[in-house]
This record gives structure tokens, C-alpha cells and sequence, in this order.
């Protein structure tokens, strides 16, 4: 089963405000991490938060990190009508094993 | 680089036929995935291979097989297509190592299966 869950399921937002999406999951993990997926296309990196971070930033991105809560949020700061995409959390455990994908979030950005 | 490819890009099957999906990296990746997508499920993974030599099961793996090729190549084998197989497949690797390594996705095959 999924180890990431993604709330909301969708978000739709006027352009120039601000996106959170927030993940919650259930074991330790090694580090946590956020992808993009525009319709039709395979998912691309956005993001990686290590379990010892709970902040990051990457341009208009901001993912924080709550270990205790077994949960993440990531926040698109003034959002863009090309941000519009679905957008997955992944949990990686400790050794060596997969990725753990979320549902995703489908973020609209209406211009 | 071409990062990570797959063939074909779109397919249509009868029940009962078979197919292969290729997937290829250059990136060098000791690990690589096959994951399946259907509307509202996200990624499911369906086989994976650690290294080279390996593999194993993943999240739902009944109706499909894997060959580790080399390297580079990671196949996944429909040996005899249902309309349940009907999905949106990746293939993606990534070099699994201490240092979080992130993973690459390839543009995805579309099967549709009658």
C-alpha cells in the first residue's frame, strides 16, 4: 500500500496566490521527497528534504518536514499558470528500497 | 543524455496478446522501476531491480514479468494482456546509494487494452 497520502486531493487557486499541499506517512524514512508531473508526462524531481531537515527552500518552493507527525508540506509561493500539475511526495526508507509514492495532489492555477 | 526512454509511447492490444515495454538509462542508475498509473491511484510500483541481476516484486506485480537486461535495460513482459492492464506505464531509475538520490522518470507508455 501507499506510504505518502497528499491532502487535498485537488487544489485550484487564482494566479499570484500561494499552494500548500501537505503529505502524511506512516514509517521512519530517510529522506522525503516532492515531484511534478504535468499532464501526460512522467514525473520530474522537484525536491528533497532529509529526516534530520525540516526546512527547505528551492526557489518558490518551501517544503518543511515534521518527523514527529510523520508529515510534510510543500508551498508554491505566487503561483503560475504553468505551475498547474499534479504533485507527488515519495518516502524513502532506510536501506535499499523503493520510493513509496503518494495519490498526488492536482493543483490548478488559474490565470 | 537522454536521461530515461521507453518504447513504445502508445500501444493497443487485444485480450490474451503479448508485449514487451522497453526501458532504457544512460545515466549509469544501479536501480531501476516499472510503476503503472491509473486516474485517482497514483504510482503503483510493479517490479523493480535493485542492481543489476536483481529483481523483485513490487506493489502489483501478478500478469507481468521483468528482465534486468544489463545495465541499462530493464524490459517488462505482458504475457497475456487483460483490460485491467489498461494504464499508463513508467519506467525510472536512480542511482540508490547513503547520499538520497533522487529518481528520473521516463515519458511514459499509454496501453490500451480491448
Amino acid at each position: 500500500s501507499q506510504q505518502g497520502e497528499e491532502d487535498p486531493q485537488a487544489l485550484s487557486i487564482q494566479e499570484g496566490e500561494n499552494a500548500t499541499m501537505n503529505c502524511s506517512y506512516k514509517t521512519s524514512i530517510n529522506n522525503l521527497q516532492w515531484y511534478r508531473q504535468n499532464s501526460g508526462r512522467g514525473l520530474v524531481h522537484l525536491i528533497l528534504i532529509r529526516s534530520n531537515e525540516r526546512e527547505k527552500h528551492s526557489g518558490r518552493l518551501r517544503v518543511t518536514l515534521d518527523t514527529s507527525k510523520k508529515s510534510s508540506s510543500l508551498l508554491i509561493t505566487a503561483s503560475r499558470a504553468a505551475d498547474t500539475a499534479s504533485y507527488f511526495c515519495a518516502t524513502d526508507a532506510f536501506g535499499n528500497t523503493p520510493l513509496v509514492f503518494g495519490k498526488g495532489t492536482r493543483l490548478s492555477v488559474i490565470a | 543524455n537522454a536521461g530515461v526512454t521507453q518504447t513504445p509511447k502508445f500501444q493497443v492490444l487485444k485480450t490474451g496478446q503479448s508485449m514487451t515495454l522497453q526501458c532504457a538509462q544512460d545515466m549509469n542508475h544501479n536501480s531501476m522501476y516499472w510503476y503503472r498509473q491509473d486516474p485517482g491511484m497514483g504510482l503503483r510500483l510493479i517490479y523493480y531491480s535493485a542492481s543489476e541481476g536483481t529483481t523483485d516484486k513490487g506493489e502489483v506485480p501478478n500478469g507481468y514479468n521483468v528482465s534486468r537486461l544489463n545495465k541499462r535495460e530493464f524490459s517488462l513482459r505482458l504475457e497475456s494482456a487483460a483490460p485491467s492492464q489498461t494504464s499508463v506505464y513508467f519506467c525510472a531509475s536512480r542511482q540508490q546509494s547513503w547520499r538520497n538520490t533522487t529518481q528520473y522518470f521516463g515519458p511514459g507508455t499509454r496501453l490500451l487494452v480491448l
